[in-house]
């Protein structure tokens, strides 16, 4: 059992929007403005997306964008391509007893 | 460019030991803090360890806590985990990661990953 709540799988056609979900705790995703999303595709490590909630490293487009409320923080894909299919992790700091944790993963499916 | 390459993962046998290696390259490996993630197959990615940029304090899973050790050897760009007191859950691909300075942890680059597998 993970963590952080991700819903399993999320879908939309190209050019639409899709917004995926992580739910923490106080101690994690609303205690911190530290929240991070990666993108997997398969057999490939992880890609930054967002961190610091809203951030984009440098490269990302600017269809992702992250926020936050209360213990729940999103990840919206704005004009969905076809390469955005992929699987979805988001993390939050957890403080320096558990420092790191990981939500289960979403797999975005672009229909 | 940054580069992270993981090495030293293979299959051992369940209470076995190994130790992995990230090479890093591209980047000041002394100023950063490092991170190991783990996803077992099929799974999501668990974190496993962190080490701050000059080894000075360590962090660990509870999964991991006592059989685990994460060091660093900044004169040789390179990063390791011990891996003691195997167990078969501790099958996985091992990746070293990056951290993002003042990103409260979050990973800017990652390895391609280890494969250890731990069986009988």
């Amino acid at each position: 059992q993970s963590a952080l709540t991700q819903p399993p799988s999320a879908s939309g056609s190209p050019g639409q929007s899709v917004t995926i979900s992580c739910t923490g705790t106080s101690s994690d995703v609303g205690g911190y403005n530290y929240v991070s999303w990666y993108q997997q595709h398969p057999g490939k490590a992880p890609k930054l997306m967002i961190y610091g909630v809203t951030k984009r490293p440098s490269g990302v487009p600017d269809r992702f964008s992250g926020s936050k409320s209360g213990n729940t923080a999103s990840l919206t894909v704005s004009g969905l391509q076809a390469e955005d299919e992929a699987d979805y992790y988001c993390s939050s700091y957890a403080g320096n007893n558990n420092l790191v944790v990981f939500g289960g993963g979403t797999k975005l499916t672009v229909l | 460019e940054v580069q992270l390459l993981e090495s030293g993962g293979g299959l051992v046998q369940p209470g076995g030991s190994l130790r992995l290696s990230c090479a890093a390259s591209g980047f000041t490996f002394s100023s950063y803090d490092m991170s190991w993630v783990r996803q077992a197959p099929g799974k999501g990615l668990e974190w496993v360890s962190a080490l701050t940029a000059s080894g000075g304090s360590t962090y660990y899973a509870d999964s991991v806590k006592g059989r685990f050790t994460i060091s660093r050897d900044n004169s040789k760009n390179t990063l390791y985990l011990q891996l003691n007191s195997l167990r078969a859950e501790d099958t996985a691909v091992y990746f070293c990661a990056k951290e993002t300075p003042g990103s409260g942890w979050a990973f800017d680059f990652w390895g391609q990953g280890s494969l250890v597998t731990v069986s009988s």
